[in-house]
């Protein structure tokens, strides 16, 4: 039982390149989650979703998009990248149902270092 | 508007002693939920305990308690006789309780260190 995963761990960008990271669950979780960790700032939420084919803004959206092309797959993307989004980022998900009382389940993470 | 905070950036002690690690949370909604996470320095954020705002029970489990009040705001986490693998980053995160979306919303986080 896999849980979460995300691909890669770890990457090196240099300013303006682009890359996705992928994120796969293997629970049949509907919602699924992007956050990112900064020192001295917890995790922000940068985008999500409530099911396949649907995605919404976090808290920290810009400079990132998503896509939810299928319910086990969550991908982040980076058009351009910037230093600003060297980050160590966390895809999380959970069952879907109105309450919050759903406990997350987050992958490894991916730390990304913008040159 | 939804706010964690834990004022304690970092905390050391030794091991055996006693810790408590602070949480504060605002929101206006009359349910809700609260979690704790430990992200020890493997990384991965591994889930502790999740407590809705209609139980304020205090809940130990092993050498862990929190204490949940109401009246305070607060959900702090006490490790009794603490030991060198609860050195970790812990997180304190808030809920709504319902017709939501799910998202947590984080503390900054706590750093514990526990030496020998």
């Amino acid at each position: 039982n896999a849980g979460v995963t995300q691909t890669p761990k770890f990457r090196v960008l240099k300013t303006g390149q682009s890359m996705t990271l992928l994120c796969a669950q293997d629970m049949n979780h509907e919602y699924m989650y992007w956050y990112r960790q900064d020192p001295g700032m917890g995790l922000r939420l940068i985008h999500y979703s409530v099911g396949e084919g649907t995605t919404a803004k976090g808290e920290v959206p810009d400079g990132y998009n998503v896509s939810r092309l299928k319910k086990q797959n969550f991908l982040l993307g980076l058009e351009s990248a910037a230093p600003s989004q060297t980050s160590v980022y966390f895809c999380a998900s959970r069952q879907g149902s109105p309450s919050g009382a759903n406990v997350l389940t987050f992958g490894a993470g991916s730390r990304l270092t913008v040159l | 508007a939804q706010k964690v905070t834990q004022a304690q950036t970092e905390i050391s002690v030794v091991e055996k002693e006693d810790v408590t690690l602070d949480c504060v949370y605002e929101t206006r909604d009359t349910t809700y939920y609260l979690f704790w996470y430990k992200q020890p320095p493997s990384g991965e954020l591994v889930f502790l305990i999740r407590r809705n705002s209609f139980d304020e029970q205090n809940e130990i489990s092993g050498r862990y308690s929190w204490n949940f009040q109401k009246s305070t705001s607060s959900f702090n986490f006490t490790i009794t006789a603490s030991q060198v693998v609860d050195s970790a980053v812990y997180f304190c995160a808030l809920c709504h309780g319902s017709g939501n979306t799910g998202k947590l919303i984080f503390g900054q986080g706590t750093t514990l260190q526990v030496k020998p």
